[in-house]
This record gives structure tokens, C-alpha cells and sequence, in this order.
């Protein structure tokens, strides 16, 4: 399958400091990007949606302020999460799509601790 | 409202076989997918369906009813890798994945 590259890993990081987050899709061009978190044993919940070239779509609750998504180009998506809290400490995951109706393909995901 | 259900936790043996249920309420449909997810890692995608009946890929086999809104996931010969979760996720009208909270499979020796 395609690649989907997330980096970084993990991070650990102070609180009330930016972390940016990236996301590449490396061999094939994704058209739509979706940004996730994931709490423990909890499902996926999806936080935004972003096509190349326009502004991202939140979805209800999201602070829009607080995770600024941009698109810029058709092979990179970045996800910063501004003034950082512990509460925003959990499992960030990308994930890239060519179309509508082809799969979706996963980032390896961020693991976030803000102290 | 838009709901998948899927149980929360199945045991099963080594090279027996498994079937995980999903049923799904959303406003359309365009497709079921499932995951596979380790703990700690990314989901990874094991199958999607459109129309109705069985697709059959290896171990992993996935079955869609889509006038019961039901699907099912059916692992054979299972082995201690399989251990993981697995999430059912329907496609909406808006092309949007809508998550279940996923089944944590535990094999035993």
C-alpha cells in the first residue's frame, strides 16, 4: 500500500508551547488529509479535514485557533497545536486519501505529553 | 443520530477462528471499512465494502449486509499477532468515516 509518513513519533513538550506535526504522503498525491486523536482505548475521533489548497474543515468543538491545519501542498499536511495543555496530551494520527472512495491511509501517529 | 456498534472485547484460541460483528446507522452509506490497529500504533486497513456479500483476502475475510446495515469481520487460522484491535468505520453521505470504538481481540496459546 501507499506510505503515509508522520513525523515526529512522539514529542514531549512544555506547557504552553506550540507543537507542529507533520504528515507526508510519499508516493502518491492525497488530495484530502485527515487529522485525528485518539484517547486511550478509546475509537478515532476526527478532528479536521483538509484539502490542498484550501482552509480545513473543523469539526464540531474543535478549536480551530488552538490546531492549525494547513495543506499547502498535495504531498504535506501539518497539524500545530498552539499553546499546548496537558489536556492535550494524546495520540495525534494522520491520514491521507487520493479520492473519495479510496482508502484512506494512516500516519504512524504522534504520541503528544505536554508537562 | 449516526452509530456503528461493535463489542468492546472478544477472547478466542490460536488457529480457531473469529468473527467480529459491526452494525452501523448512518445518514448514507458509501462504503464499511475496517482496521486493524496494534496498541500504540496506527490503524491499518484490512478491507472495504460497497456491495453486499463476502470479500475473501488471505485469513481476513469481510461480509456486508447493507439492507440489515450489519457487517462482519471473519479471521481464520489465528494466530498471536492477531492480537489487536479492530475498528469498523462506515462511510457517510458526506464521504466522512464514521468510527466505532473498535473490538480489542485477545488470542490465547
Amino acid at each position: 500500500g501507499a506510505v503515509v509518513s508522520q513525523h515526529p513519533s512522539w514529542v514531549i513538550c512544555k506547557s504552553g508551547t506550540s507543537v507542529k506535526i507533520e504528515c507526508r504522503s510519499l508516493d502518491f498525491q492525497a488530495t484530502t488529509m485527515f487529522w485525528y486523536r485518539q484517547f486511550p482505548k478509546q475509537s478515532l475521533m476526527l478532528m479536521a479535514t483538509s484539502n490542498e489548497g484550501s482552509k480545513a474543515t473543523y469539526e464540531q468543538g474543535v478549536e480551530k485557533d488552538k490546531f492549525l491545519i494547513n495543506h499547502a501542498s498535495l504531498t504535506l499536511s501539518t497539524l500545530t497545536v498552539t499553546s499546548a495543555h496537558p489536556e492535550d496530551s494524546s495520540f495525534y494520527i494522520c491520514s491521507a486519501s487520493a479520492g473519495t472512495f479510496t482508502e484512506a491511509f494512516f500516519g504512524q501517529g504522534t504520541r503528544l505529553t505536554v508537562v | 443520530g449516526q452509530n456503528i456498534d461493535q463489542p468492546t472485547e472478544m477472547t478466542a484460541t490460536e488457529g480457531a477462528i473469529v468473527q467480529i460483528n459491526c452494525t452501523y446507522q448512518t445518514s448514507g452509506f458509501n462504503g464499511l471499512f475496517w482496521y486493524q490497529q496494534h496498541a500504540g500504533e496506527a490503524p491499518t486497513f484490512l478491507s472495504y465494502n460497497v456491495l453486499d456479500g463476502l470479500e475473501e483476502k488471505g485469513r481476513f475475510s469481510s461480509f456486508l449486509s447493507r439492507s440489515k446495515g450489519y457487517s462482519y469481520l471473519l479471521l481464520k487460522e489465528l494466530q498471536m499477532k492477531d492480537s489487536a484491535s479492530y475498528l469498523c468505520a462506515s462511510m457517510d453521505s458526506n464521504y466522512q468515516l464514521i468510527w466505532g470504538a473498535g473490538t480489542k481481540l485477545i488470542i490465547k496459546p
